[in-house]
């Protein structure tokens, strides 16, 4: 069955640093989405991704965020300037079209130190 | 904007017991409903959702929801838990179309416990 992958699954860094979150979405599925958990906390919603341009985002996803297809089966997301408060799981999800199903990847723990 | 309000922060059962676990939405049109389960160090796993049509919805691993718009409420049901269900449940809304986002908003979870 096909499945969203996501790399690495866990990634330290230290405050400041980029850092690139991989994610493979399901092979015909042409949404893409972002959503992080901060531990204890819900699931959010980041920015959501169609036909290689940002359809929505939230109030989390400020400049220091950027998302990238770099090509047909890659999505990434970005952070430029890591926070402790980054520090979270982010979660790589894809749909496809004519679908509400949102399909998820197992998520990359971001810790930041 | 649409909200998920998962009322039971953790709840324990025993196996072979009956579950329910609580979810309602405030959303002013028909939303489109889902539960999805996280095991521990995985990913989010669709159970079922519900679009229009029949109220109550039928999952995976034989979780089953009903969907009543008198009390804006998704409430997810498994008639005899197995040890295997203790995960965490999280009760979403896609609160409308909007071209290409169609973005999910969570409540904040149930962690299920299972006792043996």
């Amino acid at each position: 069955e096909p499945e969203v992958t996501q790399t690495p699954s866990h990634q330290v860094t230290q405050m400041g640093q980029e850092v690139i979150l991989r994610c493979v979405p399901i092979s015909n599925h042409l949404y893409f989405y972002w959503y992080r958990q901060i531990l204890g906390q819900k699931v959010e919603f980041l920015v959501s991704f169609y036909n290689n341009e940002i359809s929505e985002k939230s109030e989390i996803f400020d400049d220091q965020f950027s998302v990238e297809r770099p090509d047909g089966s890659n999505f990434t997301l970005k952070i430029r300037s890591t926070k402790l408060e980054d520090s979270a799981m982010y979660f790589c999800a894809s749909r496809a079209s004519g679908s509400y199903e949102q399909y998820f990847g197992p998520g990359t723990r971001l810790t930041v130190t | 904007a649409q909200s998920v309000t998962q009322p039971d922060i953790h709840i324990t059962v025993s196996e072979g017991a009956s579950l329910e676990l609580r979810c309602n939405y405030s959303y002013g049109a028909t939303p489109y409903l889902f539960w999805y389960v996280q095991s521990p160090g995985q990913g989010l796993q669709l159970l079922l959702k519900y679009f229009s049509g029949d109220t109550l919805v039928q999952g995976i691993k034989g979780f089953e929801a009903e969907f009543k718009r008198s009390q804006s409420s998704f409430n997810l049901r498994k008639p005899s838990v197995h040890w295997s269900d203790a995960a965490e449940y999280f009760c979403a809304v896609i609160g409308g179309l909007t071209g290409g986002g169609n973005k999910l908003t969570f409540g904040t979870g149930t962690q299920l416990k299972v006792e043996l």
